[in-house]
């Protein structure tokens, strides 16, 4: 099965830098690849989807990026914000097209 | 906002007990998933759906089983609850095309928190 690994020690930056965050994958080699945003208590939300054949997506202050060679995703938060604070998800899709998920990486903005 | 809904949000049973945990999507999907999630811990596949009478086992063992009887409802239902089983529960459903194309993005619902005595 896949393993998804990001950054397991937990992010604090401060207010208006930016974040990166990191998710490394074995195995084969998917067709693409996912980040959501989980708040405590809350299911996580969808913030971007990244397919194979794309080497970088952004949305707003979000970029990612995707390197199959290296089987590496990166997460660019730019202009980070104290609300920007959460637990950030990869996800790849297995050979069965089920999603799985990493342990995430908890981010603090500080003010 | 997703138009996703699990309930109970909260729930406390006593040891023994049979439980059944509801979710419903007004989206029209036909993928649904049922994760487990303890507090700070990464997220378990335990259940999956690619539609009506389909039902698979995720990669994390559960003495759960699940039903789909109708697109929109995915219950998850424990026979008898132990404090083993206290955690979180997440459904989610997400649109499928296919296995060129894979799933679109996955919605969650807000979860049910479950706690066994």
């Amino acid at each position: 099965s896949q393993k998804i690994e990001q950054n397991s020690e937990a992010l604090n930056i401060q207010e208006g830098k930016t974040a990166t965050l990191t998710c490394n994958y074995t195995n084969y080699s998917p067709a693409y690849l996912q980040w959501y945003r989980q708040d405590p208590g809350r299911g996580p939300v969808f913030l971007l989807l990244i397919r194979e054949n794309e080497k970088e997506k952004r949305k707003e202050r979000l970029k990612v990026t995707f390197d199959t060679t290296l089987k590496q995703s990166l997460f660019h938060i730019t202009a980070s914000q104290p609300a920007d604070s959460a637990t950030y998800l990869c996800a790849l899709p297995n050979t069965g097209n089920q999603f799985y998920f990493g342990t995430g990486t908890s981010l603090t903005v500080i003010p | 906002e997703a138009d996703i809904y699990q309930t109970p949000r909260y729930l406390v049973i006593g040891t023994g007990k049979k439980i059944t945990l509801e979710c419903s999507q007004t989206m029209g999907h036909d993928k649904m998933y049922w994760y487990q999630q303890d507090p700070g811990m990464e997220l378990h596949l335990i259940h999956y759906s690619y539609g009506v009478n389909s039902t698979e086992k995720g990669d994390l063992s559960s003495e759960s089983t699940v039903s789909r009887i109708r697109t929109e409802h995915f219950p998850l239902t424990l026979e008898s609850a132990r404090p083993s089983h206290t955690s979180q529960y997440l459904c989610a459903s997400s649109e499928y095309r296919g296995l060129s194309s894979g799933n679109t993005e996955a919605f969650f619902g807000q979860g049910t928190r479950l706690t066994v005595v």
